[in-house]
């Protein structure tokens, strides 16, 4: 089975922080996304990349950035956290059409 | 730019119904990939669906079944004998060729004992 794993589960930081959110695959996909999930708005793609050290901006880049140095592992920035990045952030990997996710990361921003 | 529209927010259904949930896209793509995803709470989110346009037979997982209708641009999710772990968000999502994922905004489906 794929498996997508996320370094936190729940995670509280304080406004101005820099986060990392990290994400991991086992199954050697060369495609990564990291979504953003928020109440009544659906999920909105943030970033994703098609292979090692390349990245392309999703739908709502502001804000965020990532690093890809292994083709496991997908990291989300958050330079500098604000209060309005408070959100479920979701991991996914790719072979072909479907994607599988990770268990996402709920970030708190105070 | 392809939208997905799930136009019912939240559901719910009594245990052993069935239900049937609504999506519609648009896109002026002839080949692409339907979804259907579901997201338990507080657990990951997984494939339920899949259906390729190009089939004109609909898609069926278990319980799980579709009804796509191309030409009304309409993406349908049955699901039989509804139990109790079915309760879940439930997203609609569409995919042309190389180009990303869009997901419709999702419903919440809560299925009642």
């Amino acid at each position: 089975d794929v498996k997508v794993t996320q370094s936190s589960r729940y995670l509280v930081k304080r406004t101005g922080e820099k986060v990392f959110l990290e994400c991991v695959q086992d199954m050697d996909h060369e495609n990564m996304f990291w979504y953003r999930q928020d109440p009544g708005l659906g999920l909105r793609l943030i970033y994703f990349s098609y292979d090692v050290k390349m990245k392309e901006k999703g739908d709502i880049p502001e804000g965020y950035s990532v690093s890809r140095e292994k083709k496991e592992r997908f990291s989300l920035i958050l330079e500098s956290a604000s209060t309005n990045q408070t959100s479920m952030y979701l991991c996914a990997s790719s072979f072909r059409y479907e994607q599988y996710f990770g268990p996402g990361t709920r970030l708190t921003v105070t | 730019a392809q939208t997905v529209t799930q136009s019912q927010p939240e559901m719910s259904v009594q245990e052993a119904e069935t239900v049937t949930l609504s999506c519609t896209y648009d896109t002026s793509e002839n080949n692409y990939y339907l979804f259907w995803y579901k997201q338990p709470p507080s657990r990951q989110m997984i494939l339920v669906i899949r259906q390729e346009a190009y089939k004109q037979q609909n898609a069926t997982e278990n319980r799980f079944s579709v009804n796509f209708q191309k030409a009304a641009k309409s993406f349908s999710l049955k699901i039989s004998d509804s139990q109790l772990g079915d309760t879940a968000m439930y997203f609609c999502a569409f995919k042309a060729g190389s180009e990303k994922l869009v997901f419709g905004k999702g419903m919440k489906l809560t299925v009642n004992p």
